[in-house]
């Protein structure tokens, strides 16, 4: 198992809501990537933030917004749910925006 | 954009045989690729790596190869047992994108005994 943990665990939403989804990267590692991980489908990037900075986009709306703390750690906010935003949000950390990726357990998100 | 196309999106095998996932990359400046394994509802695991300088690279009874000409690599499963049974992601990662991997659809591998 990697030492990236995510928080929380399930969700349940409504449309409309607003949702803060949480990641704590393993130690040593100053670099988190967000992935959104539909049903059956492969994750898609949403983001990466190194060194507390936003270092690239995916093709997402900017209501999907984040974080990054001087510990690293990082948040994923997301305004005005719509039902499609139903899916496993995943983190990853990295010791360099280049780096390998290693996994959290990710975050179940179910809008209704 | 890195557009990355996964065959075949199901694969059954028999326990012991060989398993074999093909990708397909579109940005001939993509210089990573790594392989995931994801069981049911776990997170996905890094099994293997490769970069664009290196044509193979094993790892006990995993393998994948490069083939930056064609652009697609493959992961090859040796000797496979029922722990192998997961959905298997091959990414890619350009040279531009920062640490943005794009990833397959998935190949769900079953190895039935």
């Amino acid at each position: 198992e990697t030492g990236v943990t995510q928080s929380p665990t399930h969700l349940i939403k409504t449309r409309g809501q607003q949702v803060t989804l949480r990641c704590s990267s393993q130690s040593g590692h100053n670099t988190v990537s967000w992935y959104q991980q539909a049903l059956g489908q492969g994750p898609q990037f949403i983001f990466q933030y190194y060194r507390e900075e936003e270092n690239g986009r995916g093709n997402f709306p900017p209501r999907f917004s984040g974080l990054q703390f001087p510990n690293y750690s990082s948040e994923l906010n997301v305004n005005a749910l719509e039902l499609d935003d139903s899916a496993l949000y995943l983190c990853a950390s990295s010791s360099g925006a280049g780096n390998e990726q290693f996994f959290g357990p990710g975050t179940r998100l179910t809008v209704l | 954009g890195e557009n990355v196309e996964q065959h075949p999106s199901t694969l059954s095998v028999q326990e012991g045989d060989s398993a074999v996932i093909k990708c397909t990359y579109s940005d001939s400046a993509s210089n990573y690729f790594p392989w995931y394994k994801q069981e049911l509802g776990k997170r996905p695991q890094l099994i293997i790596d490769i970069r664009s300088n290196v044509g193979e690279k094993k790892d006990q009874r995993i393998a994948v190869t490069l083939n930056k000409t064609a652009k697609h690599f493959s992961l090859h499963i040796t000797e496979t047992q029922p722990e192998d049974s997961a959905v298997y992601f091959c990414a890619a990662r350009g040279t531009d994108s920062w640490g943005k991997l794009q990833f397959g659809a998935g190949t769900q591998v079953v190895v039935t005994p």
